[in-house]
């Protein structure tokens, strides 16, 4: 199984900051990556797929960068709907999700 | 719209058996890839299984043998069978559509709609 981890596990910033999270799969995994947002008691919402394709609807302010292992999550100027947690998932062989990324209010 | 919405979930002892249902409108569950994933209880989201619009079906390790994900396309709803149901089956279920993507330049598997969860818990 492919294995992905996400850097850093919480980020704390505040409204108008440029956030960054990292994701790093264990083998390439070419473009096969998506990047959701997850708030409380509700369900993931597709941000970015395809490493870098924003998904109808999202914020331009999103936006995803990468490609093999390494992979970006850009929040350009944090909104304070954006606050929520953040997972990557690839699909090059049986889907798996990154631990998450928390983003929380400085 | 597309909507998808989940039921059949509660409270259940280990051992035990729980059908979950899916009802999908606005799109056709047949011609899509259609999958479960579960989250814990204040941890990540973990992928389940898998249908194929052609009928294959796939499991993660975890559930192998225990779960069975089917459809039914004159109900337009997708089903989890769980058997020998355990504690660390305890999440909320999710019905999700997977889509594909496949370009030249990039490719790409993902969920693009999700359903609200049901709640599965397992415990005397």
């Amino acid at each position: 199984d492919i294995q992905m981890t996400q850097s850093p596990s919480s980020v704390s910033a505040s409204v108008g900051d440029r956030v960054t999270i990292t994701c790093r799969a264990s083998q390439g995994i070419s473009s096969w990556l998506a990047w959701y947002q997850q708030k409380p008691g509700k369900a993931p919402k597709l941000l970015i797929y395809a490493a870098s394709s924003l998904q109808s609807g999202v914020p331009s302010r999103f936006s995803g960068s990468g490609s093999g292992t390494d992979f970006t999550l850009t929040i350009s100027s944090l909104q304070p709907e954006d606050f929520a947690t953040y997972y990557c998932q690839q699909a090059n062989s049986s889907p798996t999700f990154g631990p998450g990324t928390k983003v929380d209010i400085k | 719209e597309v909507q998808l919405v989940e039921s059949g979930g509660g409270l259940i002892q280990p051992g035990g058996s729980l059908r979950l249902s899916c009802a999908a409108s606005g799109f056709t569950v047949s011609s899509n890839y259609m999958s479960w994933v579960r989250q814990a209880p204040g941890k990540g989201l973990e992928w389940v299984s898998i249908i194929y619009s052609g009928g294959s079906t796939y499991y993660a390790d975890s559930v192998k043998g225990r779960f069975t994900i089917s459809r039914d396309n004159s109900k337009n709803t997708l089903y989890l069978q769980m058997n020998s149901l355990r504690a660390e089956d305890t999440a909320v279920y999710y019905c999700a559509r997977f889509s594909l993507v496949d370009r030249m330049s990039s490719s790409s598997g993902h969920f693009d709609y999700w359903g609200q969860g049901t709640l599965v818990t397992v415990s005397s």
